[in-house]
């Protein structure tokens, strides 16, 4: 069974960096195939997808955000680590990390199961 | 980047009654590789989303068979046969064929 949780600040100032954590478990990110993404949602906004990486650590960004996104992996702690620069009042929401189902290894299939999600307010 | 476009923004439905989603793509979502990553999800109140279908008409493990999916191209439907009261929630269609990845705008499916 995979599952997956965010982890960390509930509240930063502007300008502060964004610091999440998922952690999961039920499989590897050294596995080939495997890959976790993030992805946030506005308070009653729609789900934007942020960016993912790939066991082999390959990475992709939303192209937006992509100047203030970093996403590396620990394979060894099973932690996939999101930060996010600059932060500023509108991106507070609720942010989600997901096991990504791909296919031939690298198409996005599916995002499932998802953690419950972290709600991050910015404000000073 | 391919836009999604889900309408109507809100189905509110009578229990029992059918409801239906429409999500069309600003471009074809069929992949070089001959599949279409397209994919439906459901988030209750509170909840996390929830995956419903994949690939256009695959319903995930345990979904409930009133939930159904079809479309080609651009153009693409959920559909939910029977409304239940545990059906309450958004609905979201999202395309994994191209980066970035995109989501629909959402559609709520209430109760009338």
């Amino acid at each position: 069974q995979i599952t997956l949780k965010e982890s960390g600040p509930t509240l930063v100032k502007p300008t502060q960096t964004l610091t999440l954590t998922c952690t999961f478990s039920g499989f590897s990110l050294s596995t080939t195939g495997v890959s976790v993404g993030w992805i946030r949602q506005p308070p009653g906004k729609a789900l934007e997808w942020l960016a993912l990486i790939y066991w082999d650590d390959d990475k992709r960004y939303s192209p937006s955000l992509k100047s203030r996104l970093t996403i590396t992996k620990d394979t060894s702690k099973n932690q996939v680590v999101l930060t996010m620069t600059n932060m500023d009042p509108v991106d507070t929401g609720t942010y989600y990390c997901a096991h990504i189902r791909l296919e031939r290894f690298w198409i996005v299939d599916y995002f499932h199961p998802w953690g419950q999600g972290i709600v991050v307010t910015v404000s000073s | 980047d391919i836009v999604m476009t889900q309408t109507p923004l809100s189905s509110p439905v009578t229990l029992g009654q059918p409801a239906s989603i429409s999500c069309r793509s600003s471009q074809s979502l069929v992949h070089s590789d001959g599949n279409t990553y397209l994919s439906w999800l459901q988030q209750r109140p509170g909840q996390p989303p929830r995956l419903l279908i994949y690939k256009i008409s695959n319903r995930f493990s345990g979904v409930p068979d009133r939930f159904s999916g079809s479309g080609a191209g651009t153009d693409f439907t959920l559909k939910i046969s029977r409304v239940e009261a545990e059906d309450v929630g958004v609905y979201y269609c999202v395309q994994g064929t191209q980066f970035p990845l995109t989501f629909g705008g959402g559609t709520k499916v209430e109760i009338k």
